[in-house]
């Protein structure tokens, strides 16, 4: 298994510009995560999907952030307009359904900096 | 809300001292927890996962325990080498939602 994959690993754009990350999960897992990771605020979660359906997204920090999950292997996370405190670093991650005895596989990131 | 706490924040160790890193957490009702690694830059890579139900689990050199009615987990790492210069993070599975909270990390230099 190659694991989860996320596009780009390096993104500069411009304030104002619209930015989409992207993330493919493991095969089979019924959960996808998405997280931030700051200096400041170390990792947050934003959203989480259950089975392509988003349960909880409380952390989702404003309107400007969406997520969406078309189907059971792609996953997007969309900024727009982008701020330069977006700056951070994206994670993905995914789980299976049995909750209590698997953990988390994490994706390697999407640096996001805006300019 | 759960809170989860690491300490020390940052140690720095001479090669092959044996070593103890600490995480604890405010809600022990919990359906796991899970230490990371994360090298600078990098993604975080699962080291280890224990129940709640278990008490330990081993890897190689790294050892972590739970203590869940006192909301404590420790990570041993025996022999430890430069290698093992990283940020740790433990994150706990709390039982009544699905999300995993994040320690704020113990960043280990092991110097040669």
């Amino acid at each position: 298994d190659a694991g989860v994959i996320q596009s780009p690993r390096h993104e500069v754009t411009e304030m104002g510009q619209e930015v989409t990350l992207r993330c493919k999960p493991i095969s089979g897992h019924d959960y996808l995560f998405w997280y931030r990771q700051t200096m400041m605020r170390g990792l947050e979660l934003l959203i989480y999907f259950n089975n392509n359906v988003p349960i909880d997204d409380s952390g989702m920090p404003e309107d400007r952030f969406s997520a969406k999950m078309p189907n059971a292997s792609f996953s997007t996370l969309k900024i727009q307009p982008s701020e330069p405190r977006d700056s951070a670093v994206y994670f993905c991650a995914s789980s299976p359904r049995t909750l209590a005895n698997y953990g988390y596989t994490f994706g390697s990131g999407t640096r996001l900096t805006v300019v | 809300k759960q809170e989860v706490t690491q300490i020390p924040a940052a140690l720095s160790v001479p090669e092959g001292e044996n070593l103890v890193l600490n995480c604890s957490f405010t809600d022990s009702a919990i359906y796991n927890l899970q230490w990371f690694r994360q090298d600078p830059g990098k993604g975080l890579t699962s080291l280890l996962l224990i129940q709640s139900s278990q008490r330990e689990q081993t890897s190689g050199r790294l050892n972590a325990s739970l203590d869940k009615s006192s909301g404590r987990s420790t990570l041993y790492i025996a022999a430890s080498q430069p290698g093992d210069s990283a940020t740790y993070l433990c994150a706990v599975r709390g039982t009544g939602f699905q999300k995993l909270v994040f320690g704020t990390g113990t960043r280990l230099l092991v110097s040669p």
